[in-house]
């Protein structure tokens, strides 16, 4: 069935540094992905979308790299921060048709000072 | 702007006990959903509402779950009656149109004991 999960449930990096957050999917016929930030006691918050036709898009600070080829999401941060700590999750859409996103596991990104 | 609302934002109750959740988008977004996210899972969807029509709520348990947006703004979830294993964050987001962002609130946290 479709699934879309992540490598690592957590990450600890030094302030400063870069970090990745890794997304394996399953469903080929996916076209569209998001990255989701969900700090403690909140909803998650869009970080960035990346459509199939593309294998690279930045943002500020963010990086997402998709690979069709393997069926693998990355989301890569830059110089992180303390605000940068949260789960981060990976979600799967199409274009077209139904916009149900199916959402990863999660990975909780611990920022060390 | 004023982001989607949801209340309460905690709520404690006895199994077996019903409970409803509110939920008020962002003011001219017409698609509203209703996600269930477990401890340190990532949500999942129970319904998808285009204006006041439910056009996917294959998800929802429909012996225990009831959702209605008669007015096409906001929206109401209910479990009656709520059992151990309903314990969960639910999570309301909108989006204007069928693309483009989605916006989470900041759950209602249930508890069920």
């Amino acid at each position: 069935g479709e699934s879309v999960g992540l490598h690592l449930p957590t990450l600890s990096v030094q302030e400063g540094d870069n970090s990745i957050i890794n997304c394996a999917y399953s469903n080929s016929a996916s076209d569209y992905f998001i990255w989701y930030k969900q700090e403690s006691g909140k909803g998650p918050q869009f970080i960035i979308d990346i459509r199939s036709n593309m294998d690279k898009r930045q943002g500020q600070r963010v990086t997402v790299l998709l690979n069709k080829t393997v069926k693998h999401l990355s989301l890569q941060i830059a110089a992180t921060q303390p605000g940068d700590s949260a789960v981060y999750f990976c979600a799967e859409s199409r274009i077209q048709g139904a916009q149900k996103l199916v959402f990863g596991q999660g990975t909780r990104l611990t920022i060390n000072p | 702007e004023a982001g989607v609302v949801q209340s309460p934002r905690y709520k404690i109750i006895e199994k077996k006990q019903p409970v409803a959740f509110w939920c008020n988008p962002i003011s001219g977004h017409n698609t509203l959903y209703w996600y269930l996210q477990n401890l340190g899972q990532g949500p999942e969807l129970l319904i998808r509402y285009e204006n006041e029509e439910a056009v996917d709520d294959s998800q929802l348990p429909k012996d225990r779950f009831s959702a209605e947006r008669l007015k096409g703004v906001d929206s109401t979830l209910k479990i009656q009656p709520a059992e151990l294993g309903d314990s969960a964050v639910y999570l309301c987001a909108s989006r204007r149109g069928t693309g483009g962002e989605l916006f989470f609130g900041e759950g209602s946290r249930l508890t069920v004991l």
